[in-house]
């Protein structure tokens, strides 16, 4: 089964410049999520959807970022306009949510930006 | 709020030995689960082990064990027989079910490196 798919893989952009980052989810899971990885603040959540619908969006850093799911297998990550401290990579994850204590998210491979 | 707290920044050890990578938390919820992610040199999120909060018994997958101690709150990740390939940034991470899907908490990291 493929896993979650995630483009581009490399971005590299100069300021000020729109980016937007795509994201399928692994079929059937219900749950996608965004994270944000940088060497001085890790992985950080910055918005996640159940069932398309954005739940939290508190770590979504400022209102130049932006994302949407508009069906259960695509969701984008919008970054406009880019600045350089938004370089990082950026992760989707998803997952089925189920009763229990909690839900296996699986990452995609990740996108590397790179804002000049 | 959560928080995962992993206090070994880097960690050498010898092939074939045992490794414990340790990981505290803390939380307020009253159901969560906890989870080991490997990160190799590739970037790629390897999801590895899940423990939940009412699980009975320390959950084991091939050789990963976690050993859970919900009292001291500590969910250390045990890798038996280590091998070459083990070496990379390990993450602990913890995610609540508050009505669906939540997204994770993870820790800063500890970076693994198996000699010969």
């Amino acid at each position: 089964d493929a896993g979650v798919i995630q483009s581009p893989r490399h971005e590299v952009t100069e300021m000020g410049q729109e980016v937007t980052l795509r994201c399928k989810p692994i079929s059937g899971h219900n749950s996608l999520f965004w994270y944000r990885q940088t060497m001085m603040r890790g992985l950080e959540l910055l918005i996640y959807f159940n069932n398309n619908v954005p739940i939290d969006d508190s770590g979504m850093p400022e209102d130049r970022f932006s994302a949407k799911m508009p069906n259960a297998s695509f969701s984008t990550l919008k970054i406009q306009p880019s600045e350089p401290r938004d370089s990082a990579v950026y992760f989707c994850a998803s997952s089925l949510a189920q009763s229990g204590d909690g839900d296996t998210q699986y990452f995609g491979p990740g996108t590397r930006l790179t804002v000049l | 709020a959560q928080k995962i707290t992993q206090t070994q920044p880097g960690m050498f050890v010898q092939e074939k030995e045992a490794v414990t990578l340790d990981c505290t938390y803390d939380t307020s919820d009253p159901s969560y689960g906890l989870f080991w992610y490997k990160q190799p040199s590739s970037g790629e999120m390897i999801f590895l082990i899940y423990q939940g909060s009412y699980d009975q018994q320390n959950a084991t997958e091939g050789r990963y064990s976690l050993n859970f101690q919900k009292a001291r709150k500590s969910a250390n990740l045990v890798i038996s027989a280590s091998q070459l390939g083990d070496s990379a940034m390990y993450f602990c991470a913890m995610g609540s079910r508050r009505g669906g899907a939540d997204g994770l908490t993870f820790g800063k990291g500890t970076h693994l490196i198996i000699q010969p």
